[in-house]
């Protein structure tokens, strides 16, 4: 079975440009969480869709937003870039919410705001 | 606010002895508790986990204990192998909320052969 996908790998973006990160999940798994981490954060939870439904939100401003499509792909788009939204992006999935014994990370998109 | 503390960055211990990784947590209401190793370059994968019925759960070399009444957590290895240098998130949710984990900063541990 395939892992999960993420791309880009790597992005480097200017200030005030918008980015969007799309994630694949394993075949099958229908919940795509997405994390940010930064080296003094950790790993922060961003949003969890199931379904094509956003069923969490973490505590970051509206910049932050996210899709789910029918095939269970995940997109995170970034908008107005600021110097701190440099990070690691990781994407997760699962079968079902909650079953964190069974969620699976992606490599992550790393991100550069210059 | 960091809701999940890994107090310190970094951990050598030699090939062979115990490693012991620790993390605390503020929230009483949390009731699952993870560990994810994470390799350079590559994502998080899970390790062990525990509930808060419990406050001991093993699996292999890997042993996880929870005090909560301290709101504490360690992760213990034995012995300690030089593939297990990585650096270690332990993460923590409360039931029904989804995949809403809160990670700690990671400790990176290095085992020296």
């Amino acid at each position: 079975k395939a892992g999960v996908t993420q791309t880009p790998r790597y992005l480097i973006k200017t200030r005030g440009q918008q980015v969007t990160l799309s994630c694949s999940p394993i075949s099958g798994h229908r919940s795509v969480s997405w994390y940010q981490q930064t080296p003094g954060q950790g790993l922060q939870f961003l949003f969890e869709y199931f379904s094509e439904t956003q069923r969490n939100k973490g505590n970051f401003p509206g910049r932050f937003s996210g899709r789910q499509f029918s095939n269970s792909r995940s997109e995170m788009n970034v908008s107005t870039l600021e110097l701190g939204d440099s990070a690691l992006y990781l994407c997760a999935s699962s079968s079902q919410p909650g079953l964190a014994y069974e969620q699976f990370f992606g490599p992550g998109t790393r991100l550069t705001v210059l | 606010d960091q809701q999940v503390k890994q107090n310190s960055p970094s951990l050598s211990v030699q090939e062979g002895r115990i490693s012991i990784l620790n993390c605390d947590y503020t929230n009483s209401m949390f009731d699952y508790f993870l560990w994810y190793k994470k390799y350079p370059a590559e994502g998080p994968t899970f390790l062990i986990s525990i509930s808060s019925i419990k406050d001991k759960n093993e699996d292999g070399r890997f042993t996880v204990f929870l005090n909560k009444s301290a709101k504490h957590l360690s992760l213990h290895i034995v012995p300690s192998q030089p593939g297990d240098s990585a650096v270690y998130f332990c993460a923590a949710s409360q039931k029904n909320t989804g995949n809403q984990f809160y990670f700690g900063t990671g400790t990176s541990l290095t085992v020296i052969p």
